[in-house]
């Protein structure tokens, strides 16, 4: 079974970059056809959608995020990361990483979210 | 951009009864290939989200069967025949036809 944890400061500065870290278990991150996914919930709101990188390196991102946003993975770490720049306190949210296998089965692993505040 | 317009967004249901959802988008959600990429997630209260329905109508394993999707095109229902007690939490819509967009939510709460 696949699980996901998500990793990384719960404080993030102003104008600073957010880092965060998913790593994941029960299978190779780069096993064909999984998406690997970041969204983010702001306190008390529905979800967003961040992007996704896929198994083989490919992305993809919200056009509202894109010029902010930068998803990588290590293949031997088993992780994938989020980079989100310039960050306000907008950007305030609990951050998921979620997994799947295909395009139709997105989100079929979740982790258990980790909230990063921006503040100074 | 796609826009997912949900529901109610605050449902209220009495135990037993059936509640319905829906979830309509600004555009049609068929895709070039034929498939319609509309799931619906579920997130109980300080829980992660979890999927329940995917392509429309299609119940993810572990799913109670008292959940059914249904619709076409631009017009999509969550139907809980016999709403029960674990029930409660917020439903969402998503689509991944045209990017990746979610619903506003719907809050479900028993009466």
């Amino acid at each position: 079974q696949v699980q996901l944890q998500e990793s990384g400061p719960g404080l993030v500065k102003p104008s600073q970059t957010l880092s965060l870290t998913c790593t994941v278990s029960g299978g190779p991150i780069n096993s064909g056809g999984y998406y690997w996914s970041w969204i983010r919930q702001h306190p008390g709101k529905g979800l967003e959608w961040i992007g996704y990188i896929y198994y083989s390196g490919s992305t993809y991102y919200n056009p509202s995020l894109k010029s902010r946003v930068t998803i990588s993975m290590d293949t031997f770490e088993n992780q994938f990361s989020l980079k989100l720049t310039s960050v306000t306190a907008a950007d305030t949210a609990v951050y998921y990483c979620a997994g799947g296998l295909k395009w139709e089965l997105l989100f079929d692993y979740w982790g258990q979210g980790t909230l990063v505040t921006v503040s100074s | 951009d796609v826009v997912v317009t949900q529901s109610p967004l605050s449902l209220p249901v009495t135990l037993g009864q059936p509640a319905s959802i829906s979830c309509r988008s600004s555009q049609s959600l068929v895709y070039s290939d034929g498939n319609t990429y509309l799931n619906w997630f579920q997130q109980r209260p300080g829980h992660s989200p979890r999927r329940l329905i995917y392509t429309v109508s299609n119940r993810d394993s572990g799913v109670p069967d008292r959940f059914s999707g249904s619709g076409s095109d631009t017009d999509f229902t969550l139907t809980i025949s016999r709403v029960e007690a674990e029930d409660v939490g917020i439903y969402y819509c998503m689509q991944g036809t045209h990017s990746i967009t979610f619903g506003q939510g719907t809050r479900l709460e028993i009466k």
